[in-house]
């Protein structure tokens, strides 16, 4: 079947970095984008990111541009997403989900969610 | 404040009709770009459950229907079930943010 399956749960200091992985199955990973939402303790769904797996072009939320990347690896299905400079409002958990943010027809498969916790 | 507006909280018997709306502008709703709906059980990742403003993913019973006019749109669950109770979202496309934009959420309550 379909599916998303991210990383394990990481706890990081203030001013570190995280990488998170979501590796897909049961599709052809480079015909669907991959888009990153996070979302804080208690609060809302936020959208991070989109990336197409097929040609690497990417599009980052302004809030966020200039401190995280996106990168794909096509030879193992996998997406990656990279924070740097971590603060404490970068505690969330963190999803994957196949498709974009401007398409026509969703987010249509989500990862499991990987919990970030920044604390000193 | 989130750039789509939905209601912080609706509620309805076991058994009626609600609706959640999900107000945007000329620069997303307005501008045609489509609309998805995304429903979130407590601890779980969200799923999707409207997508391009009316259409139903597969599995996703026809309780759940939605509808656009201008630049809201609207989202209906008939026959209100215990298992409905969850937060819901809307998301689209901003122009002007250059990016993916969700609503703050509504949390269905089931009397």
């Amino acid at each position: 079947q379909v599916q998303l399956v991210q990383s394990g749960a990481e706890v990081k200091k203030p001013g570190a970095s995280v990488k998170v992985s979501c590796k897909a199955s049961g599709y052809t990973f480079i015909t669907y984008d991959i888009s990153w939402v996070r979302q804080a303790p208690g609060q809302g769904l936020e959208w991070m990111a989109w990336i197409s797996a097929n040609s690497g072009s990417t599009n980052y939320a302004q809030k966020i541009q200039g401190r995280v990347t996106m990168t794909t690896d096509t030879s193992t299905s996998t997406a990656y997403m990279e924070v740097r400079s971590l603060r404490s409002d970068d505690t969330a958990v963190y999803y994957c989900a196949r498709g974009s943010s401007s398409g026509s027809l969703g987010m249509d498969v989500w990862g499991q969610g990987t919990t970030v916790i920044v604390s000193s | 404040q989130s750039v789509l507006t939905q209601p912080p909280s609706v509620s309805g018997a076991p058994g009626q009709r609600v609706t959640i709306s999900c107000t945007g502008s000329s620069s997303n709703i307005g501008a045609g770009y489509d609309v998805h709906w995304y429903q979130q059980l407590p601890g779980t990742a969200p799923k999707l459950l409207i997508y391009g403003n009316n259409n139903r993913p597969s599995g996703v019973p026809d309780r759940f229907s939605g509808s656009k006019s201008g630049t809201s749109v609207s989202l209906a669950i008939t026959g209100l079930q215990a298992e409905d109770e969850a937060d819901y979202y809307c998301q689209s496309y901003d122009s002007s943010l250059s990016s993916g934009v969700f609503g703050g959420g509504t949390k269905l309550t089931v009397l």
